[in-house]
């Protein structure tokens, strides 16, 4: 069975940083493109980021741009997050999804989450 | 403010059909690029529904469809039951390659 396991959210100071990471069991993780998708207390899904399957192609969503890194290590299986200069407005549950076999952009399999708090 | 609107609540009795739309711009959906839908369960992760503005995976009752038409998609839910109360999201990307999640849609089983 295909599963995705968050980790690294917690408590941080506005302008400091926070590195997540998604751990893969179960499937080819090195076959599928895979997104970093957060919900904000009270608020909707909102897409961060995405990487190819290779790592060769990321994208960024405008509000993170520029301060959030997505990467990630076939070798070990591990998407990653580098967040940095870190904002109120980040604080949300931060899901790693795996991208579908067909739809481009379609995530089929979520992480549980991890929780990122921003404050001081 | 979302790119891609959809109605905040929608509510059905048991038996049932609701539709949810998800409207968007030439820059997203009316520029051709694929529609899915989430069903999302507080506490849980978001599941996927509909792909490719009208297919299901594996395992998703055919009570669940989709379609797309210009610049809009909709979600039709038949024959409501009580484990249908969540919030839905429809999603799309736009030509920057960004993806795009409408704001939520919360259903009510009455």
């Amino acid at each position: 069975e295909v599963q995705l396991l968050e980790s690294g959210g917690g408590l941080v100071q506005p302008g400091g940083s926070l590195r997540l990471s998604c751990a893969d069991s179960g499937f080819t993780f090195s076959t599928y493109a895979i997104s970093w998708v957060r919900q904000a207390p009270g608020r909707g899904l909102e897409w961060v980021s995405l990487i190819s399957g290779n790592g060769a192609s990321t994208n960024y969503a405008d509000s993170v741009k520029g301060r959030f890194t997505i990467s990630r290590d076939n070798s070990k299986s591990t998407l990653y997050l580098q967040m940095s200069s870190l904002r109120a407005e980040d604080t949300a549950v931060y899901y790693c999804a795996k991208g579908a076999p067909a739809g481009y952009y379609a995530m089929d399999v979520w992480g549980q989450g991890t929780t990122v708090t921003v404050s001081s | 403010q979302s790119v891609l609107t959809q109605p905040p609540s929608v509510s059905g009795a048991p038996g049932q059909r609701v539709t949810i739309s998800c409207t968007g711009s030439s820059s997203n959906i009316g520029a051709g690029y694929d529609v899915h839908w989430y069903q999302h369960l507080p506490g849980t992760a978001p599941k996927l529904l509909i792909y490719s503005n009208i297919n299901r995976p594996s395992g998703v009752p055919d009570r669940f469809s989709g379609s797309k038409s210009g610049t809009s998609a909709s979600l039709t839910i038949t024959g409501l039951q009580a484990e249908d109360e969540a919030d839905y999201y429809c999603q799309s990307y736009d030509s920057s390659l960004r993806g795009l999640f409408g704001g939520g849609t919360k259903l009510t089983v009455l």
